[in-house]
C-alpha cells in the first residue's frame, strides 16, 4: 500500500548511544517532516524538508540531525541519545509545504532511552 | 506565539450519546484547519480540512465546523469504533503554513 514507511518500530537505546530513524514515502511528495509525540504535549515538529536538498529546523531541533537522502527518504539521527528523547517519533509527508496540503503520517517509532 | 488548545482532554461516552470536541487556535492568517484521528499505536489519519469560517464537513458520524477562533468536531450517536484520539491542526501564515497540532481529545465510547 502507498504511504509512509518508518523503521524501526521500536528501539531501546542507552544514554549516549546514537541511532538513525529511517523514513520513506512512495507518493512522490515533495515535503517531509519529523515530529515527536509526548503525552499531553501533542505533536511537535523537529525538522522538515520542504523539497529535496533542503532541510529546516522546527520547534524542537536540539539533539537531532536530519538528511534528505533523495525525494523518497528523510532520516532523523540522534547523535548522543538522552532520556529526554524518549518519545514516539512520526514521519510525515505532503505534496508541498504551505497552503492547504495535508500530511500523511507513518506508523511511528517508539524510542526509549535508558 | 501560536497556540492550539483542545478540550476536553478526555471524553467518555455511552454508545449513542452525542457530544462535541473543541479546538481553539490563535494561528493568524489561517488557510486551513485539519482534523486527524489517531488510534493507539498508530500514526494520525486525515479526516477533514476546513478552509473558512462557517464551513462544515461531514464523514459518517463526524461533523466538523469552523469559526474564526475555534473548530468543533461533533460526534453524533457514536459507536465503540469511534474511540480514538482526535487531533486538530491549523495552518496559517504565522506558522509558515506548517501544521501546529493540539494535544488531542481522547474519546472512549462504551457499548
Amino acid at each position: 500500500n502507498a504511504g509512509v514507511t518508518q523503521t524501526p518500530k521500536f528501539q531501546v537505546l542507552k544514554t549516549g548511544q546514537s541511532m538513525t530513524l529511517q523514513c520513506a514515502q512512495d507518493m512522490n511528495h515533495n515535503s517531509m517532516y519529523w515530529y515527536r509525540q509526548d503525552p499531553g504535549m501533542g505533536l511537535r515538529l523537529i525538522y522538515y524538508s520542504a523539497s529535496e536538498g533542503t532541510t529546516d529546523k522546527g520547534e524542537v531541533p536540539n539533539g537531532y540531525n536530519v538528511s534528505r537522502l533523495n525525494k523518497r527518504e528523510f532520516s532523523l539521527r540522534l547523535e548522543s541519545a538522552a532520556p529526554s528523547q524518549t518519545s514516539v517519533y512520526f514521519c510525515a509527508s505532503s505534496e508541498k509545504t504551505g497552503e492547504n496540503y495535508g500530511y500523511t503520517f507513518g506508523s511511528g517509532t517508539r524510542l526509549t532511552v535508558v | 506565539e501560536d497556540q492550539v488548545t483542545q478540550s476536553p482532554e478526555a471524553l467518555r461516552l455511552q454508545e449513542g450519546e452525542s457530544s462535541s470536541l473543541n479546538c481553539s487556535y490563535t494561528v493568524s492568517g489561517l488557510r486551513g484547519l485539519f482534523w486527524y484521528r489517531q488510534d493507539p499505536g498508530k500514526g494520525p489519519e486525515f479526516l477533514f480540512t476546513l478552509y473558512s469560517a462557517g464551513e462544515e464537513k461531514e464523514k459518517e458520524r463526524l461533523k466538523a465546523t469552523l469559526t474564526k477562533k475555534e473548530s468543533f468536531l461533533h460526534i453524533t450517536a457514536p459507536k465503540p469504533e469511534d474511540s480514538a484520539t482526535y487531533l486538530c491542526a491549523p495552518s496559517g501564515s504565522s506558522n509558515d503554513y506548517k501544521l501546529s497540532f493540539g494535544a488531542g481529545t481522547t474519546v472512549t465510547v462504551r457499548a
